[in-house]
Order: structure tokens, then sequence, then C-alpha cells
């Protein structure tokens, strides 16, 4: 069946450089996209969506570039910092159906 | 502004049991969506309240059962426990309507242990 899925499931980076966590999907009906921070012991929280009218779009520290003919999506996190330590989730739905599907996430290790 | 909270944070039930968690949405969110994460793994849908009415659900049998009540708010029940439903339940709220999607908003979730 259709699915999101990630290349990488951990991702070890030193203080300061800059994180780059890759997820793809394969359903091309897809059209709305979003990324998620879980933190041990705590739910997913919102970082940044993107629509598939965009091809790139800019949070504070994050960027999400989005490649529709290759059905690829990638968080950009500049100057990682330990606290952005968590597992990150990509997530995409279908215009209406507001339900997004959750790909199995990407562990975020920071050194200091 | 509170966000997503749920109720209870940690819950041990033996096999065959029924539970009941509860779950608040965030200030202004008339959409509840529940989902079911296994360690290790993403949030899988269960299903999603508008309205108060049942209007999407997930690949989950009929032991997954909700409710939402006027104030938004939303209940999840699961009958005739299993080992398997061992898992962390969250609860997402947002707001419905218009063409775009908008960000779920999750609560920090329920422990449950079935033992």
């Amino acid at each position: 069946g259709e699915s999101v899925g990630l290349h990488l499931p951990t991702l070890s980076v030193q203080e300061g450089d800059n994180s780059i966590i890759n997820c793809a999907y394969s359903n091309s009906a897809s059209d709305y996209f979003i990324w998620y921070k879980q933190e041990s012991g705590k739910g997913p929280q919102f970082i940044i969506d993107i629509r598939s009218n965009m091809d790139k779009r800019q949070g504070q520290r994050v960027t999400v570039l989005l490649n529709k003919t290759v059905k690829h999506l990638s968080l950009q996190i500049a100057a990682t910092q330990p606290g952005d330590s968590a597992v990150y989730f990509c997530a995409e739905s279908t215009g209406g159906s507001y339900i997004p599907t959750f790909g199995r996430g990407t562990s975020l290790i920071v050194h200091p | 502004d509170a966000g997503v909270t749920q109720s209870p944070t940690h819950l041990i039930k033996t096999r065959g049991q029924q539970v009941t968690l509860r779950c608040s949405p965030k200030s202004g969110h008339d959409t509840v969506s529940w989902y079911q994460q296994a360690l290790g793994q993403g949030p899988q849908f269960i299903f999603q309240y508008y309205e108060e009415e049942e209007r999407q659900r997930g690949n989950f049998p009929d032991r997954f059962s909700g409710h939402q009540f006027p104030n938004y708010s939303s209940e999840l029940n699961v009958n005739a426990l299993l080992l398997g439903d061992s898992a962390l339940y969250l609860c997402a709220s947002s707001q419905r309507g218009g063409r775009w999607n908008s960000p779920l908003h999750f609560g920090n979730g329920t422990r449950l242990t079935v033992t």
C-alpha cells in the first residue's frame, strides 16, 4: 500500500553542524507534508509543513525541501544543538483527508 | 493557551479488561484524532472525531471505539484488552474545514501497559 518511509533510522552529528533528515513518500496524490519532532516521553511536536504547490519553506533554523518528481522530502536543521536530539517523523496526507500518515522516524543524536 | 491534554499519563491493565482514555483538545480546535504508537514506530491512525461523529477510521478492530463531546473533548475506549494493545496512545487536535489541512497538535500521550 501507499506509505511514507525514511532513508536513515539514525543520524549522528556534532553540535554546530547542519543536519539533513530525508524522507521518501510513495503516494503521488499526497499534497501536504509535515515534519514532527518527538522527544523522549512526549508527543510529536509540529516543526514545519509544506504544501505541494511549494518546493521549499523556511522556518527558524529549519528548512523543508520537497521534490515531487522523485517523491522526496527533507528537513534541514541549521547549527544543530543538543536540544535538537529527538526522533523526527515526516508525515503526509492527501487533500481533504485530514489524516496524516507517519513514517517510522529518524533518530537524531547531537554530540556536544 | 493550554495545549492538548491527556489523562491518565500512565495506566496498567490486565488482559481482557476495558480502558478509557481522555483528551481535551487545544483551545480553538474542533477535531480530535487518536493514534497508537508502538515502541520504535511511528504513530498509527485509529480514528478521527469531528462534530461528535467518527469521520474516518484506520485499520483497527471494533474493540477500539470513541466518543466526542459537545465541548470537543474526546474519549478512546478499548475493550477486551490484548497484550499487543500495550502502546503510547496519542491524542491530536486540529481545526477542520477549508481546502487545506491544518497540522495536528499532539498531547504527550497515555502509556498503556497490558499484563
